[in-house]
């Protein structure tokens, strides 16, 4: 079955650039979506369709695509940003769903 | 505003079944396409199964494939997971979610989840 490629683990330092990629051989032709769950709480989505930007997710939340990578990048990383990151596309096909394995991002 | 809330979780044993609910409220349930999202304890991520808005099509993870049924009651505003065959890999904490887009022009995503429901299953 399809799988979506997340590193495991991200570390940065307040304020410094966090980049988070997900890699999968559909991504040239599926959109990838980025979720944020905080510890105890239902996951919220931080980019969709690879680049935009929901309302009330703050700008230092950006999203790209190039090639089977697609990348979450948080500009001025935040204590606050400190959470596990998923990214979410479909299968070739299109039929199914699949998350990445999950990014724990720790800003310290 | 819009609420989402599934129950039916519980203890199951292995290859028995259970029925999950998520009732919606605060939209109009009809005009929505739903998923069902599940997060192993201290996992990741895991789709499980998505209906459009009108019922007339459904997608299923391989891995629930052929034993977990997802359906619609728009007259209770309500979408359910039919789980038979458990196993204990399935043991996990179950969302509903919403999905906002279009999953036939490949633009779904999901704008709003449920408290989620656990389901154990374990002898």
């Amino acid at each position: 079955s399809y799988e979506l490629t997340q590193p495991p683990s991200v570390s940065v330092s307040p304020g410094q650039t966090a980049r988070i990629t997900c890699s999968g051989n559909a991504l040239p032709k599926k959109y990838t979506y980025w979720y944020q769950q905080k510890s105890g709480q239902a996951p919220v989505v931080v980019i969709y369709e690879d680049s935009k930007r929901p309302s009330g997710i703050p700008e230092r939340f950006s999203g790209s695509s190039s090639g089977t990578m697609a990348t979450l990048t948080i500009s001025g990383a935040q204590v606050e940003d400190e959470a596990d990151y998923y990214c979410f596309s479909r299968d070739s096909s299109g039929n199914q769903g699949v998350f990445g394995g999950g990014t724990k991002l720790t800003v310290l | 505003q819009v609420h989402l809330v599934e129950s039916g979780g519980g203890v199951v044993q292995p290859g028995r079944s259970l029925r999950l609910s998520c009732a919606a409220s605060g939209f109009t349930f009809s005009d929505y396409g739903m998923h069902w999202v599940r997060q192993a304890p201290g996992k990741g991520l895991e789709w499980v199964a998505l209906i459009w808005y009108d019922g007339s099509n459904k997608y299923y993870a391989d891995s629930v494939k052929g034993r977990f049924t997802i359906s619609r009651d728009t007259s209770k505003n309500t979408l359910y997971l039919q789980m038979n065959s458990l196993r204990a890999e399935d043991t996990a904490v179950y969302y509903c979610t919403r999905d906002l887009g279009d999953w036939n022009l490949g633009t779904s995503y999901f704008d709003y989840w449920g408290q989620g429901t656990l389901v154990t299953v374990s002898s």
